[in-house]
């Protein structure tokens, strides 16, 4: 059974800081996502990873993933307070088709 | 273009009493999967559809819990006899598989409360 585990779970960062969020899974894959999800909201995709070895960057959020580690990470440079949320990773099992979540990282940037 | 809706955005009803729950896909989608997120936690997996194949139940928690999906349109969950633990919003996402990418589109989910 895959498994996905994120750290922190919860993190409390002062704006103008680095942080990067893990994400480690349990089987082979090689498709890894990032989501996004405000409070009260929906699921926002953020990235989509496709290889090992693949990085993608959308302003301040850098993802990676290590398929050989079965990690990727999100690293947030010098954060903003607009980049507070929940923050999950989901790995996809092409054995049946579907992802699975981590636990989320709650992300509160204080002023 | 349009993406997942979803409805009633939220729904109050009493323990007991049975409840469905639609999800309108994106259109050409084929892909279609239901998923439970109770308050702070994570998704938790149900049910999953993919075009006319049989639709893959492992996730749903227990027999009160059903879904249909007509062709690749609409989809109803419907959960029999709520009880207070199936407090939660569910949430529906559809995808469709382009060059070996399956990414979901997540509706706006329903929160549905059990009292």
């Amino acid at each position: 059974e895959l498994k996905v585990e994120q750290n922190p779970l919860f993190l409390s960062m002062q704006e103008g800081k680095n942080y990067t969020i893990y994400c480690n899974y349990s089987t082979t894959s090689d498709r890894l996502y990032w989501y996004r999800q405000d409070p009260g909201k929906s699921l926002e995709s953020l990235f989509v990873l496709l290889s090992n070895g693949a990085v993608k960057q959308e302003g301040r959020l850098m993802a990676s993933l290590d398929t050989k580690a079965r990690l990727s990470t999100l690293h947030i440079t010098a954060a903003v307070h607009d980049l507070s949320a929940t923050y999950f990773c989901a790995v996809f099992n092409f054995g049946n088709e579907k992802l699975t979540f981590g636990t989320g990282t709650r992300l509160t940037i204080i002023p | 273009g349009a993406g997942v809706s979803q409805s009633p955005s939220n729904k109050v009803t009493e323990k007991g009493k049975d409840v469905e729950l639609r999800c309108d896909p994106i259109s050409g989608h084929t892909a279609l999967y239901w998923y439970r997120q109770r308050l702070g936690q994570g998704l938790e997996f149900l049910i999953y559809f993919q075009g006319n194949s049989a639709p893959d139940k492992s996730g749903l928690p227990s027999d009160r819990f059903s879904a249909e999906r007509t062709g690749e349109s609409v989809s109803t969950l419907t959960i029999q006899r709520t009880q207070q633990e199936d407090s939660a919003v569910y949430l529906c996402a559809s995808s469709l598989e382009i060059a070996g990418v399956y990414e979901q589109y997540f509706g706006p989910g329903t929160r549905l409360t059990v009292t």
